[in-house]
């Protein structure tokens, strides 16, 4: 079972208001992501990191925010939410594969939010 | 062309049924693969990782052909709790996919009764 959590697991908020998703794993691992999904659709990777005090831009613009630092926690921050906002957000990570190309990714169970 | 392409779905089969699902990769150097499933409003979560000489886990058989960049799943028997949705999973090489993941847009398999 994957020691990966995510809270809250359902936002409902109003526009313009300031959110932070958070993101823990208790597995050490250095890369963790973040991955928006609209239902029945595919992921997008919004933003990833390879370790604390890295974080990148994935393949989607996002106007949220990420940090990391410390190596389990990954929160992620809307600074003013808007409908267009309102999706599924997972969290995810995984080993970095140096040594073992087959590294596990292991998801959060994601936090779905609503922006009205 | 996208880095990962999976056949369209959805895939409608009664009990029983044989389906296969084929990916396609379009980055020769890609070194690790895997089927990842997906419940509807769940987190995805691995399904199995594909060798190159092939694996099989119970009903569940993966392929991998490096030299047609090709990855198939076939699901033998297949069960009303085998309804869900199969993503194809190809390791990143280049630029800013190097060491991520890269996940196909999935595709969608329904087992009628």
């Amino acid at each position: 079972e994957a020691d990966i959590y995510q809270t809250p697991r359902y936002l409902v908020i109003g526009t313009g208001k300031k959110i932070t998703l958070e993101c823990s794993q208790t597995m050490g691992h250095d890369k963790m992501y973040w991955y928006q999904q609209d239902p029945g659709m595919e992921l997008h990777l919004i933003h990833y990191s390879y370790g604390v005090n890295s974080t990148e831009k994935g393949d989607l613009s996002s106007e949220s925010t990420v940090s990391r630092i410390r190596t389990e926690h990954f929160p992620l921050t809307l600074e003013s939410a808007r409908p267009s906002h309102t999706s599924q957000y997972l969290c995810a990570s995984r080993q970095e594969a140096f040594f073992d190309a087959y590294n596990e990714q292991f998801f959060g169970p994601g936090t779905r939010l609503t922006v009205l | 062309r996208k880095e990962v392409e999976q056949d369209p779905g959805p895939f409608n089969v009664p009990e029983g049924a044989t389906v296969a699902f084929n990916c396609t990769y379009s980055n020769s150097a890609s070194q690790s693969f895997f089927w990842y499933r997906q419940d509807c409003r769940k987190e995805p979560k691995l399904l199995m990782s594909v060798y190159s000489s092939g694996n099989e886990d119970g009903r569940f058989t993966a392929q991998l052909n490096r030299a047609s960049q090709y990855i198939s799943l076939l699901i033998r028997d297949s069960k009303l709790s085998d309804s869900a949705t199969y993503l194809c999973v190809v390791n990143g090489v280049e630029g800013g996919s190097q060491g991520n993941l890269i996940f196909g847009k999935g595709t969608k398999l329904s087992v009628k009764p």
